[in-house]
């Protein structure tokens, strides 16, 4: 089993639509997640961190996380074509390293 | 508040060849990862620095290489290209002992 595994895509969603993002990882140890998002050409982008149980709200973005269920969640309310792009799930240091998934490509439909 | 910087943005080589990418982290930051990312994939973790010695490596051949100056600056060094390597290069810079890391724009290396 991949330690973080995510749906490559695409992933396409009408402008005002809410975008969900799903992720699953292996290890039960994390403690903390990560979204990044990643334009085309560009290095990824720190958009969320959530570290417990339950919803992170952040303006458009919400992150959500179960435990039990080694499973992260992001949501993006209202799309916005700024929104194209790969999101990353990333899973905590261990050991000192973040392991990424392969990452969800979204695409925001006009 | 400078961000980190990487250098080179973008490196030609032949095979066989050796390279050099820098890295500043972000001000106030002290440890530096670095990965590796082909196209479609997600970042790989090479090995991060911290108090100028490797601290973690990931799953990549000793033909990469890399060092952290007092300044916590970063290099990586890789050593006989091969043509599998040209890939997106990224600098991630934190703070010990917190767990979020912040990247570079990333050195694109191609090998011909």
């Amino acid at each position: 089993q991949k330690e973080v595994e995510q749906n490559s895509g695409p992933l396409s969603v009408p402008e005002g639509a809410i975008a969900s993002l799903n992720c699953t990882y292996s290890d039960r140890v994390s403690q903390s997640f990560f979204w990044y998002r990643q334009y085309s050409g560009k290095s990824p982008e720190l958009i969320m961190s959530i570290y417990s149980n339950g919803d992170k709200e952040d303006g458009r973005f919400t992150a959500q996380l179960n435990k039990a269920s080694q499973y992260v969640s992001l949501l993006i309310r209202d799309s916005q074509p700024s929104d194209s792009a790969t999101y990353l799930c990333a899973v905590p240091p261990r050991d000192d390293k973040i392991i990424f998934g392969k990452g969800t490509r979204l695409h925001i439909l006009p | 508040d400078a961000g980190v910087t990487q250098s080179p943005t973008h490196l030609i080589k032949t095979r066989g060849q050796q390279v050099t990418l820098r890295c500043s982290p972000k001000s106030g930051h002290d440890t530096v990862s670095w990965y590796q990312q082909a196209l479609g994939q997600g970042p790989q973790f090479i090995f991060q620095y911290y108090e100028e010695e490797e601290r973690q490596r990931g799953n990549f051949p000793d033909r990469f290489s890399g060092h952290q100056f007092p300044n916590y600056s970063s290099e990586l060094n890789v050593n006989a290209l091969l043509l599998g390597d040209s890939a997106l290069y990224l600098c991630a810079s934190s703070l010990a002992g917190v767990d979020e890391q912040y990247f570079g724009p990333g050195t694109r290396l191609t090998v011909t």
